[in-house]
């Protein structure tokens, strides 16, 4: 069964800092990963897909990057910013779009 | 503007009584799920649906129950049966790999 892992839970940072989300899956049989944002009460915001034959996607001040063969993927932000305060969850797409998520890092970012 | 309506925002139910949360899409999307938020765990998959008048059984389906009469429309019904409801209720929808899109949510509770 897919397992997915965050870590850190919890991360907070002074504004400006770069920094590193990490997540884990056990079963390298995925056929993307997606990471996403999520405000306090709100929906999921999609970031960043990445295909399983892809290594990395940028966005912006976002990339994220795939190791799908050590079951890893990493979300860098440079440069953050308060607006960046959120919880950012991973989740690898295991067939048909059946997503299982990680239980997210929630991030802050103080001014 | 394209995109995942739910409603209602809020929803309140007594024991033992059924609801049903709406999900409408405008993206021609074809497949459609329903995912359960639950503080300090993943989302986890309740019901899928790939194409109009059929659907799959998540990880989590016993005590909800689902339709999917029309492309656009995929709505979840908890029933009594669901023995804790109170739960952030998320409904998404994809097409192909292109990832998954959501909804901005309905928060259950029971009173």
């Amino acid at each position: 069964k897919q397992e997915v892992t965050q870590i850190p839970a919890a991360l907070s940072v002074p504004e400006g800092e770069n920094l590193v989300l990490n997540c884990s899956f056990t079963d390298s049989a995925i056929y993307n990963l997606q990471w996403f944002r999520q405000d306090p009460g709100k929906g999921l915001t999609s970031l960043l897909l990445i295909q399983s034959s892809q290594r990395e996607q940028t966005s912006g001040r976002l990339n994220a990057s795939l190791d799908k063969s050590s079951g890893r993927s990493t979300l860098y932000i440079a440069a953050s910013q308060p607006g960046d305060s959120a919880t950012y969850l991973c989740a690898v797409n295991t067939g048909f779009q059946k997503l299982v998520f990680g239980t997210g890092t929630r991030l802050l970012v103080s001014p | 503007d394209g995109g995942i309506t739910q409603s209602p925002k809020y929803l309140f139910r007594k024991e033992g009584q059924n609801v049903t949360l709406s999900c409408e899409q405008n993206l021609n999307h074809d497949a459609m799920y329903w995912y359960r938020q639950d503080p300090g765990q993943g989302l986890r998959l309740i019901y899928y649906s790939q194409i109009v008048n059929d659907f799959q059984k998540g990880d989590i389906a016993e005590g909800y129950s689902v339709s999917r009469e029309k492309k656009e429309s995929f709505p979840l019904t908890v029933t009594s049966a669901q023995k804790n409801p109170t739960a952030f209720y998320l409904c998404a929808s994809s097409i192909g790999t292109l990832g998954a899109f959501f909804g901005q949510g309905t928060r259950l509770t029971v009173v």
